[in-house]
């Protein structure tokens, strides 16, 4: 079976550019996350989507951040216009439900340089 | 809020000692408790859960017990491996006032052969 997919791996940009962030999740699985991990610390959510509907974004700057998950299968997060302290890991993760007992499968991750 | 506090690393260890990684969180609710693991170059993964009080997970030689009256989830091992050798993530899942998942901040361990 194949894992959560992400890409690109790296990626570097000048402040004020815009980047995007693909993500496919394990097929079958209903709920996509999209977490970020600065360096040294835990992953913090930043957008969960049961099927193709946001049920938390919360956390998610919406001023410059935006997230989609069409036909509820895989997802793009984007960032525009990048800022330095946005440099991080952007994680992926997928679930086959919402319930608290659920494991959730990452993906390898992003790692995002900003400049 | 709800919060997960771990040890702070890194920890080194020699191969074949006892690894104890302490973790404790403050939750409204009912959460259910994870480790998962981070092994370099890869993603991270679950290594045990439990989801509910006196639980007791285990993978790998690894266990952890639910202990709801200290509020704690602490990972053991009787005996490490350099391939143990990773980043270790206490972690919370709770639906009281709302779904909710929440990462401590990890803990490296070195096991030296």
């Amino acid at each position: 079976e194949a894992g959560v997919v992400q890409s690109p791996r790296y990626k570097i940009i000048e402040k004020k550019q815009p980047v995007a962030f693909w993500c496919n999740p394990i097929s079958g699985h209903n709920t996509l996350y999209w977490y970020r991990q600065n360096l040294g610390q835990g992953p913090e959510l930043l957008i969960r989507y049961e099927n193709e509907e946001a049920v938390d974004d919360s956390q998610l700057p919406k001023d410059r951040f935006s997230a989609e998950r069409l036909k509820g299968v895989d997802s793009t997060l984007k960032i525009q216009p990048a800022e330095l302290g946005d440099s991080a890991v952007y994680l992926c993760a997928s679930s086959l439900e919402r319930g608290v007992t659920d494991t959730q499968y990452f993906g390898p991750g992003t790692r995002l340089t900003v400049l | 809020g709800d919060s997960v506090t771990q040890m702070e690393g890194p920890v080194t260890l020699s191969e074949e000692a006892f690894l104890t990684i302490n973790c404790t969180y403050t939750a409204t609710g009912y959460p259910s408790l994870f480790w998962y693991v981070q092994y370099p170059g890869e993603g991270l993964q679950l290594l045990l859960k439990a989801t509910k009080a006196d639980d007791k997970g285990s993978n790998k030689g690894f266990e952890a017990t639910y202990r709801k009256e200290t509020t704690s989830f602490h990972l053991e091992k009787g005996s490490v491996q350099v391939s143990d050798s990773a980043v270790y993530f206490c972690a919370l899942s709770d639906h009281t006032g709302g779904f909710k998942t929440i990462f401590g901040a990890g803990t490296r361990l070195f096991v030296k052969a």
